[in-house]
C-alpha cells in the first residue's frame, strides 16, 4: 500500500500570511497513463470533506485562487497564499494512482494564531 | 443540485450489523464509481470500500474485508454498505463519495456509526 505522509500535522498561521503543507508518498504517484492522481481535500469543522485540487495542481470549481498545488513523483505541496479565517480546518492529501486502497495522509490541522 | 444523503447510522453493539444507505440525486449516479470513506478521531479519513459504476466490481480495505459489503442499486440511485461483525474500532462517521480522480467530486454529509456495549 502507498503510505502518504503529511507535514506538519498542526499549522498555526497568522491571517493574511502564507501557509504550506507537504505531502510525501512512499512510491511515485505517476500512473502508467502519464497522469499523477494526487488530490487535496479540505474539511472545515463540522463539515464533509471537499476536494480543492486534483491531479496535483488543478483547482476545483469555486476554489479560491489563493490555493495552489504543486509537486511531482513523491513530493507534493499545497500552498495558501494568504490565509483567511474560512480556511481553518483539516487538509488531507490522497493518492488515487495505486489502488486499492485509496490512501489519505494523516491530515494537517490549520488554525489561526 | 447534487446531493448525496446517507442514512442508517446509529448505536450498535459489538458483533452486530448495520446497513448504511446513500441516496444520490442531481447527477447521473449510474455513471460513477462510488466509495465509502470513514472519519474517526485520531485516524482522519480512511477509505473503506469502492464499487464500479454497474456494480460488477468491488474492493474493500483490509480492515473490513470479509465483514463489510458494498453494493448499489442504480435503478434507485442508491449506494449501500452492509456492515457485519462490527467492532468498537469501526466507530466513525461514514461518508459516501465519488472520490473522483478528476472531474466533478461529490460527498455526502455523513452518518455516524457508534459501536459500543
Amino acid at each position: 500500500d502507498v503510505v502518504m505522509t503529511q507535514s506538519p500535522l498542526s499549522l498555526p498561521v497568522t491571517l493574511g500570511q502564507p501557509a504550506s503543507i507537504s505531502c510525501r508518498s512512499s512510491q511515485s504517484l505517476v500512473h502508467s497513463d502519464g497522469n499523477t492522481y494526487l488530490n487535496w481535500y479540505q474539511q472545515r469543522p463540522g463539515q464533509s470533506p471537499r476536494r480543492l485540487i486534483y491531479k496535483v495542481s488543478n483547482r476545483d470549481s469555486g476554489v479560491p485562487d489563493r490555493f495552489s498545488g504543486s509537486g511531482s513523483g513523491t513530493d507534493f505541496t499545497l500552498e495558501i497564499s494568504r490565509v483567511e479565517a474560512e480556511d481553518v480546518g483539516i487538509f488531507y492529501c490522497m493518492q488515487a494512482t495505486h489502488w486499492p486502497p485509496w490512501t489519505f495522509g494523516q491530515g494537517t490541522k490549520v488554525e489561526i494564531k | 443540485e447534487v446531493q448525496l444523503v446517507e442514512s442508517g447510522g446509529g448505536l450498535v453493539q459489538p458483533g452486530g450489523s448495520q446497513r448504511l444507505s446513500c441516496v444520490a440525486s442531481g447527477f447521473t449516479f449510474s455513471n460513477y464509481w462510488m466509495h465509502w470513506v470513514r472519519e474517526s478521531p485520531g485516524k482522519g479519513l480512511v477509505w473503506v470500500a469502492r464499487i464500479n459504476s454497474d456494480g460488477t466490481s468491488t474492493n474493500c480495505a483490509d480492515s473490513v474485508k470479509g465483514r463489510f459489503t458494498i453494493y448499489r442499486d442504480n435503478a434507485k440511485n442508491t449506494l449501500y454498505l452492509q456492515m457485519n461483525s462490527l467492532r468498537v474500532e469501526d466507530t466513525a462517521i461514514y461518508y459516501c463519495s465519488t472520490l473522483n480522480r478528476f472531474g466533478r467530486d461529490y460527498w455526502g454529509q455523513g452518518t455516524l456509526v457508534t459501536v459500543s456495549s
